[in-house]
């Protein structure tokens, strides 16, 4: 199976800053790559889909680096709303449909 | 509404008193699965299916069972539940693109 790393965290920073996280997966064959964000003791859920010519939504820019198998996830002008665990999620690879998560990157946003 | 449901929500139990949490979906898909969160673990996966009786084990399957008899559910089976199974589980459902997540399952077995 797949390996799939990120930072744990937690990353704790001012209203208004830029921040940035990545993961590293291991398969070079993984074909689609995802970021989700939980809050604490909900479900996760999709913020995301990662393209290779990179992703942007609102504040949230989404980038992918096969070359050196990472994705990463930006986020500017930070709220304290974003405050959450993101989670990053690789799928596929040698035929293979199964989604990998990683064990989340903890945001904190202060006022 | 599009949405996983699961149920209970929440449960406390004994050791070795078999129980079930049930997983619904109303999106039609053909992939669903079941996950268990630890802290600092992360979401494992424990079984997930592909299709209407087609199930196969994820990362941690020892001590649950699955069953899909129809395309909308998916529930859990724990024989003789433990307390290293206490945890909080996620059913999912999805395509290839997303996953649908239920709310949560928060099991305490004593």
């Amino acid at each position: 199976r797949k390996e799939v790393e990120q930072d744990p965290g937690p990353f704790n920073v001012p209203e208004g800053a830029t921040v940035a996280f990545n993961c590293t997966y291991s398969n070079s064959a993984s074909q689609s790559f995802f970021w989700y964000r939980q809050d604490c003791r909900k479900e996760p859920k999709l913020l995301m889909s990662v393209y290779s010519s990179g992703n942007e939504d609102g504040r949230f820019t989404a980038q992918l680096n096969r070359a050196s198998q990472y994705i990463s996830l930006l986020i500017r002008d930070s709220k304290l709303s974003d405050s959450a665990t993101y989670l990053c999620v690789v799928n596929g690879g040698g035929g293979s449909y199964i989604p990998t998560f990683g064990r989340g990157t903890s945001l904190i946003v202060h006022p | 509404e599009a949405q996983v449901t699961q149920n209970p929500r929440y449960l406390i139990t004994v050791t070795g008193k078999k129980l079930t949490v049930t997983c619904s979906q109303n999106m039609n898909h053909e992939y669903m699965s079941w996950y268990r969160q630890d802290p600092g673990l992360g979401l494992r996966q424990i079984y997930y299916s592909m299709n209407v009786e087609v199930t196969d084990k994820g990362d941690v399957p020892e001590g649950y069972k699955v069953s899909r008899k129809e395309k909308r559910n998916f529930p859990l089976i724990l024989e003789s539940p433990s307390p290293n199974q206490t945890s909080l589980y996620f059913c999912a459902s999805g395509r290839l693109d997303t996953q649908y997540f239920g709310p949560g399952t928060r099991l305490t077995v004593l």
